[in-house]
């Protein structure tokens, strides 16, 4: 079956850096996305990978390793606002996504 | 540019009665759309694929004569879900993909949500 696995919840501190790892079982792979939902609102758009190696946008970058089934989205330089659910979804050979549960970020002073 | 429009934000409905929901695309066409409910703490669950000009493709385990989907054309889809009942209230987001083979063709973008409640 397809499956994606992310850890349900992550403290970090104001300043410090976080990883927040993914990983995933598909029918077929079309890119693995990463979205940052805050509460009561829908996702927005991070990142998206297709090709194994780390893609770096500002503070948040985002690797794959496709032969792993695996990617990671790296926070650095931690705000308050960065504090929301970030969830990772992989897309299957018919251009479905599916959905990780998300992984809760906690930002603490 | 890619933005997607979602109507209603929120709405309140009293048990038994119908709510529409429009998801536009208001600067490109989106051969596909996608509907999906998500539970307060919980991930996204994709309801629905419509494509533009045929019937929509619903997931196991959603009506498909409860929660209508339209997609009319390429710039706009509706869920209405008919009689409402309060476990029904739920989070509703659309997202919309271009399908046109461009570079930023496998993203979805996302409409803001729409908060039901249904009382």
């Amino acid at each position: 079956g397809q499956n994606i696995d992310q850890p349900t919840e992550m403290t970090a501190t104001e300043g410090a850096i976080v990883q927040i790892n993914c990983t995933y079982q598909t029918s077929g792979f079309n890119g693995l996305f990463w979205y940052q939902q805050h509460a009561g609102e829908a996702p927005t758009f991070l990142s998206y990978n297709v090709l194994d190696g780390l893609e770096e946008k500002g503070r948040f970058s985002s690797f794959l390793s496709r032969s792993k089934g695996y990617s990671y989205l790296l926070l650095k330089e931690l705000q308050m606002k960065d504090s929301a659910s970030y969830l990772c979804a992989a897309m299957d050979s018919n251009y479905q996504l599916i959905w990780g549960a998300g992984t809760k970020l906690i930002i603490k002073p | 540019g890619a933005v997607v429009s979602q109507h209603p934000s929120w709405v309140i409905c009293k048990s038994g009665t119908s709510v529409k929901i429009e998801c536009r695309s208001l600067d490109f066409q989106a051969t596909t759309m996608f509907w999906y409910r998500q539970f307060p703490k919980q991930s996204l669950m994709l309801m629905a694929t419509s494509n533009e000009g045929s019937k929509a493709t619903y997931e196991q385990g959603v009506e498909k004569d409860k929660f209508l989907i339209n997609h009319a054309s390429l710039t706009l889809s509706t869920l209405t879900v008919t009689s409402a009942h309060p476990e029904d209230s739920s989070f509703y987001i659309c997202s919309a993909r271009r399908g046109d083979g461009s570079p930023s063709d496998t993203e979805a973008f996302f409409g803001q949500g729409t908060r039901l409640t249904v009382v």
